[in-house]
């Protein structure tokens, strides 16, 4: 049974970088089964994808967020990680790591299935 | 980038009511869409994927219906324990989520 768990400072300051990390249990950063996914909530509003990394570093990023996220695996960690730079109040959320699992054939079905508890990162002075 | 809208944004609903929650994307999206249901300080649990498959282990008074831009998601027979937001979710082209159903008791 695949586990997630986010670690990361719970407050950063603004214009600061914002750095997060998944590590997995149960499962491997390798496995090409899965997309390794991070996903925010900002308190009391709805789910916002960040982006993504495969077992391959291909990635992919919110267009909102592009210029400022970073995706990265450590497969030798078997974990991955999420940079956010120049942060502001706006960035205040709980953030979440999730799998994002590739089922079936062609075509394939994508669906986040594992998630993580969460992290509460506040951006404050 | 694809918008989702979803409606309504709440709800009030009776134990055993039919409930339905709409969800339109700003394009075709096939049927890449998926349905999650997250409880208060939870993470989010995926329902439905592929607009109408349900997940296994989920119960079959949840079902999801549609295709292209238009998508439906019912609970036949709402019980208590069924309380949450649920958010609908396209992957035709990157991912976006839609802005949330919030259930609550009547």
């Amino acid at each position: 049974q695949m586990q997630l768990q986010e670690s990361g400072p719970g407050l950063v300051k603004p214009s600061q970088t914002l750095s997060l990390t998944c590590t997995v249990s149960g499962g491997s950063v390798t496995s090409g089964s899965y997309y390794w996914t991070w996903i925010r909530q900002p308190a009391g509003k709805g789910l916002e994808w960040i982006g993504r990394i495969y077992t391959t570093g291909s990635t992919n990023y919110s267009p909102s967020l592009k210029s400022r996220a970073t995706i990265s695996l450590d497969t030798s960690k078997n974990e991955f990680s999420l940079s956010l730079r120049s942060v502001t109040a706006a960035d205040t959320a709980v953030y979440y790591c999730a799998t994002e699992a590739i089922v079936g054939a062609h075509p394939y079905f994508y669906y986040m299935d594992v998630w993580g508890k969460g992290t509460t990162v506040i951006v404050s002075s | 980038d694809i918008q989702m809208t979803q409606s309504p944004s709440s709800l009030s609903a009776s134990v055993g009511d039919r409930v339905t929650i709409t969800c339109q994307a700003s394009q075709d999206i096939n049927n890449y869409l998926n349905w999650y249901q997250q409880k208060p300080g939870k993470a989010p649990k995926v329902l439905i994927y592929d607009a109408s498959n349900l997940e296994t282990g989920v119960p079959s008074r949840f079902s999801g219906s549609g295709s292209g831009t238009d998508f439906t998601f019912t609970i036949s027979s709402l019980q208590a324990e069924d309380i949450a937001t649920y958010y609908c979710q396209q992957y035709n082209d990157l991912i976006t989520f839609g802005g949330g159903t919030k259930v609550e008791m009547k």
